[in-house]
């Protein structure tokens, strides 16, 4: 499987910032996803990056709050927009292989908007 | 809507017991049933399942799928306090043309395992 890392580890912003999230593979894949797990909730998908075209954005989830990009096949980012105490969550990049189910994730990156 | 339910939500056991995590699924074009072990941040996968009846097993963890009654255990024996973690289930639903979609993740288990 792919080695996954992500920076930062964690931070804590204030409302009405942004952070950016960043995701490096250490190999090239076709899929790259990020997910956001609120405390005590599983994950959910927020948007699956596309290399050379716009990302999937899942129902709730919008670009404006959430642009991402993926300039290549081994890394992706992620931001986060107009942060809310609500936005306080892990953030997850996965990634997996072009016709299989398993995905592989990244350390996460924790969150916490004052 | 596809949706994944893990029973039960937590579970504290003492070292050495042996612990059954349940799995119901609801989803169109089932794909495949994920086990995950959450401990901090990243999940780690453990299995994945895509015929029923068949046990996949590691060391002291076993799963099955059972497609019949949309359901999928993850059991452990003697179990240990590393053991300690949130399991979660995930399942792929097949996309159109096959090719990889999301996961749709249940809000899993969180077993403490005590001394």
């Amino acid at each position: 499987s792919a080695v996954i890392s992500q920076k930062p580890s964690r931070d804590i912003c204030q409302r009405g910032t942004s952070l950016t999230i960043q995701c490096q593979v250490d190999s090239q894949v076709t899929m790259m996803f990020w997910y956001r797990q609120q405390p005590g909730q599983s994950l959910t998908l927020i948007a699956t990056a596309n290399q050379g075209s716009e990302a999937t954005y899942e129902s709730g989830f919008v670009i404006d709050k959430f642009p991402i990009s993926r300039p290549n096949l081994t890394f992706s980012t992620l931001t986060v927009s107009n942060l809310s105490p609500e936005d306080s969550s892990i953030y997850l990049c996965s990634t997996g292989t072009s016709g299989g189910s398993v995905q592989y994730f990244g350390p996460g990156t924790r969150l916490t908007v004052t | 809507e596809d949706k994944v339910v893990q029973s039960p939500l937590s579970l504290v056991v003492h070292e050495g017991d042996t612990v059954t995590l349940n799995c119901s699924y609801e989803v169109t074009n089932f794909r495949s049933l994920l086990w995950y072990k959450q401990e901090k941040k990243a999940p780690t996968f453990l299995f994945m399942l895509t015929s029923s009846g068949i046990e996949k097993k590691s060391g002291r963890l076993s799963s099955i799928l059972d497609k019949k009654e949309l359901s999928s255990i993850l059991n452990i024996t003697a179990t240990q306090t590393g053991d300690s973690a949130i399991y979660l289930c995930a399942v792929s639903p097949m996309n159109y043309g096959g090719s990889q979609g999301n996961l749709i993740f249940g809000k899993g288990t969180k077993l403490s395992v005590k001394p």
